[in-house]
């Protein structure tokens, strides 16, 4: 099974200054299909996870751009370039090429 | 607009079983793989169950295989999770997901 490591466990975010989360995969996340598997999800409080960034990179519709996803193989990286108060939540990375496994989660604060 | 609905879930006792459903709206459901995830309280999310859009391919979790079955019917647009032989670790918000969408999620509680 492929474990998805997140660090860290929390964040307290600085409204306006930026932030970052690392996900690291036990396997690569790069399909045959040249595509890499790798979700970026935000949960908000009391809410269901919303998806943020698909296939390493690429901002789902209605994402604000200071969002944005980076990394290959097994390292990956969400950026907040301006943290903003509607960003708290929980933050999960997921790997999608064999079956699915999610992060353990970031807890972002302000 | 997509929407998804869960429901079904309640209280049920160790050793019970309970059948969830999702009613799809707003997109060809028939054209879309769906998943269930759980997560406990107080915990992250865990993959349960995926199922393709024909309904001819189905995966699970370690932890639920061979008590919990997914199915689906397109002609109702509805995804359904029947779970058996309920553990207490089972208890936790169920949400299906489209991976770009998901529901509001339904809580199953197993407790005595």
């Amino acid at each position: 099974d492929i474990v998805m490591t997140q660090t860290p466990l929390s964040l307290s975010a600085t409204p306006g200054q930026p932030a970052s989360i690392s996900c690291k995969s036990s396997q690569s996340l790069l399909h045959s299909d040249g595509k890499t598997y790798l979700y970026w999800y935000l949960q908000k409080p009391g809410q269901s996870p919303q998806l943020l960034i698909s296939e390493v990179s690429s901002r789902f519709s209605g994402v604000p751009d200071r969002f944005s996803g980076s990394g290959s193989g097994t390292d990956f990286t969400l950026k907040i370039s301006r943290v903003e108060a509607e960003d708290v939540g929980v933050y999960y990375c997921m790997q999608a090429i064999h079956l699915n496994t999610f992060g353990g989660g970031t807890k972002v604060e302000i | 607009e997509v929407q998804l609905l869960e429901s079904g879930g309640d209280l049920v006792q160790p050793g019970g079983s309970l059948r969830l459903s999702c009613a799809a709206s707003g997109f060809t459901f028939t054209n879309y793989a769906m998943n269930w995830v759980r997560q406990a309280p107080g915990k992250g999310l865990e993959w349960v169950s995926f199922i393709s859009g024909s309904g001819g391919t189905t995966y699970y979790a370690d932890s639920v295989k061979g008590r919990f079955t997914i199915s689906r019917d397109n002609s109702k647009n509805t995804l359904y999770l029947q779970m058996n032989s309920l553990r207490v670790e089972d208890t936790a918000v169920y949400y299906c997901a489209r991976w770009d969408s998901w529901g509001q999620g339904t809580l199953v509680t197993v407790s005595s």
